[in-house]
């Protein structure tokens, strides 16, 4: 089945800095999603992003398709944002696989 | 409903009981998948509806586990004759259809096995 790695698995920020977390996969997909699961357990949606680029404040996310890799780019972080970032694949008519998230902590 | 909602959020049950976990997914969602993560780790698929059908059980850990879903809505997770390394967090979610849309996620269910 479909492989899907995150970059890094742990990042600790200081409050104000930026960072880029990277979503690997093997195959190509046609859903890609990225989460931030708090710090009390809910998956929050950021991006349907399966290609191209979108914005929503400070974040953003670029997808490369032909490529195999989606980046999530968190710019002038907060506290707030700590949490694990998951990417998801899904392959036509298949499951939603979660890569093995990246760990954030950010410090004020 | 407004979302996906998951019941109960939090269950202690002893060694060896059998448990249901309910999720009621978004109104008209055709897609529903379960998912299981234990402390500090990631996500593990479980088992995913289209409909009411099946289609990939592949993720049950044992035969222990089942899942049914009626009315294109409304899915239980069973599990039988619960062991402690069944503790963990399950999480459901639902998408309108199997591909090219977003997924939504309950707050999940605590599962404690004592």
């Amino acid at each position: 089945g479909i492989q899907v790695e995150q970059s890094p698995p742990d990042l600790i920020l200081q409050e104000g800095a930026n960072s880029t977390l990277r979503c690997n996969f093997s195959d190509s997909v046609n859903n890609l999603q990225w989460f931030h699961q708090n710090p009390w357990g809910q998956l929050i949606n950021l991006f349907y992003i399966p290609s191209g680029t979108k914005q929503n404040g400070r974040l953003s996310a670029t997808t490369v398709a032909t490529e195999r890799y989606s980046l999530l780019y968190i710019s002038s972080s907060q506290t707030t944002d700590s949490g694990v970032y998951f990417c998801a694949v899904e392959r036509w008519a298949d499951k939603l696989i979660f890569g093995t998230g990246t760990r954030l902590q950010v410090f004020p | 409903g407004a979302g996906v909602s998951q019941s109960p959020s939090n269950k202690v049950t002893e060694k060896g009981k059998d448990v249901e976990l309910r999720c009621d997914p978004i109104s008209g969602h055709t897609a529903l998948y379960w998912y299981r993560q234990r402390l500090g780790q990631g996500l593990e698929f479980l088992i995913y509806f289209q409909g009411n059908s099946a289609p990939d059980k592949s993720g049950l850990p044992s035969d222990r586990f089942s899942a049914e879903r009626t009315g294109e809505s409304v899915s239980t997770l069973t599990i039988q004759r619960t062991q402690q390394e069944d503790s963990a967090v399950y999480l459901c979610a639902s998408q309108s259809s199997l591909e090219d849309t977003e997924a939504f996620f309950g707050q999940g269910t605590r599962l404690t096995v004592v």
